[in-house]
């Protein structure tokens, strides 16, 4: 267990859907990732939040945002789905932003 | 500029053999550099990292290379082992940003 926790494990869900996924960071660490990981394009970065406040963004679409909780748990909401959003979603935590970070399982999203 | 480029794609290794993954990157303002091993099904790790101001580190059997003037680093893993077979990630970021940016990924089978 690396200490980052990532819900739902699994989610299938139609086009046109909109879910959730969340993200509990390990104790004590600020900063919380967002990737998204996929056979074509490997893991790509999507956008990070620090202590509540979005610090940086990449590639992340207008349909997919997200937030950083005061008890610094995250959400990455994607709306309105298509199939190629089928991917794997992981969120990484670290204490500061000058350190390797630790990635959770991830929550595998199947779009249908 | 933001890529980072890994080679090869996949690797077979006897056991006992060493094995060597290569990555590129262009951007020199990278300075932090950590590879990560990722198992089918779980969350990448991180393994091992090192900063340009170094030109190797060790940690047990992987070893990092760091070639500042050839924008190079590559990681050796002695005396491989089956346990060591899953896919690797090498990776670079600036200090400061959090944000990292991956190599596409090499597949490392270890024979018996």
């Amino acid at each position: 267990d690396s200490g980052v926790t990532q819900t739902p494990k699994h989610l299938i869900t139609a086009t046109g859907q909109r879910v959730t996924l969340r993200c509990s960071p390990r104790s004590g660490d600020l900063s919380v990732y967002w990737y998204q990981q996929s056979l074509d394009q490997g893991l790509q970065f999507l956008i990070q939040y620090y202590n509540g406040e979005e610090r940086a963004k990449g590639n992340i679409l207008e349909r997919f945002s997200a937030q950083q909780f005061p008890d610094l748990h995250s959400e990455l909401n994607l709306s309105s789905l298509e199939l190629g959003d089928s991917a794997l979603y992981f969120c990484a935590s670290s204490v500061d932003q000058n350190y390797g970070y630790t990635f959770g399982s991830g929550t595998r999203l199947t779009v249908v | 500029q933001q890529q980072v480029k890994q080679s090869p794609q996949s690797l077979i290794v006897q056991k006992g053999g060493i094995s060597i993954i290569n990555c590129a990157y262009e951007n020199t303002a990278f300075d932090y550099f950590p590879w990560y091993q990722q198992f089918p099904g779980k969350g990448p790790a991180l393994l091992i990292a090192i900063r340009p101001d170094v030109s190797e580190k060790k940690e047990g059997r992987f070893t990092i290379s760091f070639n500042k003037s050839a924008k190079q680093f590559s990681l050796h893993i002695m005396d491989s082992q089956p346990g060591d077979s899953a896919t690797y990630f090498c990776a670079a970021s600036r200090s400061n940003t959090g944000k990292l940016i991956f190599g596409q990924g090499t597949t490392l089978q270890v024979k018996p």
